[in-house]
């Protein structure tokens, strides 16, 4: 149990396009999804934490415009750069919540690697 | 800030214990110890989580002393597939998790 999964894996996208990273938690309703950012040689930054149904709460400093984030059912959170730049370019990793399995415990998505021309 | 400290690095041999320390001087009464793992280019990976008492599941043990202020993850007999980044975090429910810099283990053959 406790499995969630992300997709795509990888993406290559030009400057200005959007891209939506989806994840799903496969075997578990997830009440609470968090949004991770990872640059190379540097540890995992929350960018933003989503409850089902309601507006996601964003870090100082992630701009909520940018990273669009939809949580519209208890398995699946969407992440949408909008107009991505070199910049944005990380690795995106999802993590999701529930209580009925192990309380309190964060299960992790194996990442997306964004890549922006 | 991360509420841990960790060694930046460490090595061990191929079948032996590893024992990854932490410290967590601050933690507060109701606060829980995590360690959660990461592979190159992968998404962490639970390990296990305690309070006060000592934990074991499949992956490893969790020794956590009675002060509560560090504890040890002990992977019993290392493998070449145990080389990854390892991060413990203190929180308390169903909290965002800061993560530190953890401890980069190597598995020597």
């Amino acid at each position: 149990g406790a499995v969630v999964s992300q997709h795509p894996s990888w993406v290559i996208c030009k400057s200005g396009t959007s891209v939506k990273i989806e994840c799903r938690s496969l075997d578990f309703q997830a009440t609470t999804m968090f949004w991770y950012r990872q640059f190379p040689k540097q540890s995992l930054m929350l960018m933003a934490t989503s409850n089902e149904g309601s507006k996601a709460t964003y870090e100082q400093g992630v701009e909520k415009d940018k990273f669009l984030i939809n949580h519209a059912s208890l398995t699946l959170s969407t992440l949408t750069v909008t107009s991505a730049h070199p910049e944005d370019s990380s690795f995106y990793i999802c993590s999701a919540l529930s209580g009925q399995l192990n309380t309190d415990t964060q299960y992790f998505g194996p990442g997306t690697r964004l890549t922006v021309l | 800030d991360a509420k841990t400290t960790q060694p930046p690095s460490m090595d061990c041999a191929e079948g032996r214990a590893a024992n990854l320390p932490c410290n967590h001087s601050t933690i507060s009464g109701n606060e829980y110890v995590y360690w959660y793992r990461q592979i190159h280019s992968q998404g962490p990976q639970y390990i296990i989580h305690g309070l006060k008492n000592n934990e074991t599941n499949e992956m490893a043990s969790l020794i956590i002393t009675e002060d509560r202020k560090s504890s040890t993850l002990i992977l019993p007999h290392a493998t070449l597939r145990d080389t990854a980044v390892y991060y413990c975090i203190v929180i308390q429910g169903a909290q965002k998790l800061v993560f530190g810099q953890g401890t980069r283990l190597t598995i020597n053959p």
